[in-house]
């Protein structure tokens, strides 16, 4: 079975731009999480979405905004980026909602200028 | 609330065994290990569950102590397969999974 696929794998914006990551999960997991990983830290929590509902947000700006699709595929986007936003943003899927094991994807790794 | 994790930092030579702790200050339902290696993804290594046993992959094992809120990794005989950086999280009721800042494990030859 394939495990959770993203795209792009790279990306290079400059501050003020827009961007949009996504991420398909493995296939029956309907839970799909977002995690910003700046380099030399543990992925720290955005969103989580089971069956297309919020069910968690981290400490992050209304620039950041997720949705997830009926196909159980997720979008993340940023709003005018800053270079802060450089980091690598990793999503993941699961079963279900904020207890079970979670499966990472490749990551997006985000560079703004 | 992040998890704290010990050592930060540990260097071994191959067949070395290493201890990777994981603690918090909140009553915890689970503690999830992965390992990461560098420009990869995090990969899930084990769960552990409250009231659960201690589990066990191969020479990778770890324990959760309900009463110290505590989570130890144990490798025993290390591999230079095992070099990476190793992340606790943790679920504390329904909380989302909240990573500590990892322990970056070097095995050498």
């Amino acid at each position: 079975d394939a495990g959770v696929t993203q795209s792009p794998t790279h990306l290079i914006k400059t501050r003020g731009q827009q961007v949009t990551l996504r991420c398909s999960p493995i296939s029956g997991h309907k839970s799909v999480s977002w995690y910003q990983q700046v380099l030399g830290q543990g992925p720290q929590f955005i969103f989580q979405y089971y069956e297309k509902e919020e069910r968690g947000r981290g400490n992050f700006p209304d620039r950041f905004s997720a949705r997830q699709f009926p196909n159980y595929s997720s979008e993340l986007n940023v709003n005018a980026l800053l270079l802060g936003d450089s980091a690598l943003y990793l999503c993941a899927s699961s079963l279900g909602p904020v207890k079970e094991t979670q499966y990472f994807g490749p990551g997006t790794r985000l560079l703004v200028l | 609330q992040q998890p704290v994790q010990s050592p930060q930092a540990v260097i071994l030579r191959e067949g070395e065994d290493a201890v990777i702790n994981c603690s918090s200050s909140k009553a915890l339902y689970s503690v999830h290990w992965y390992r990461q290696k560098h420009g990869e993804a995090p990969v899930f290594l084990m769960i552990l569950l409250k009231g659960g046993e201690q589990k066990g992959h191969e020479k990778i094992s770890a324990s959760f102590n309900e009463k110290k809120q505590q989570s130890s990794l144990y490798l025993t005989a290390s591999q230079l397969s095992y070099s990476g950086t190793y992340f606790c999280g943790t679920i504390a009721g329904n909380t989302p999974l909240v990573f500590g800042k990892g322990t970056r494990l070097s095995v050498i030859a």
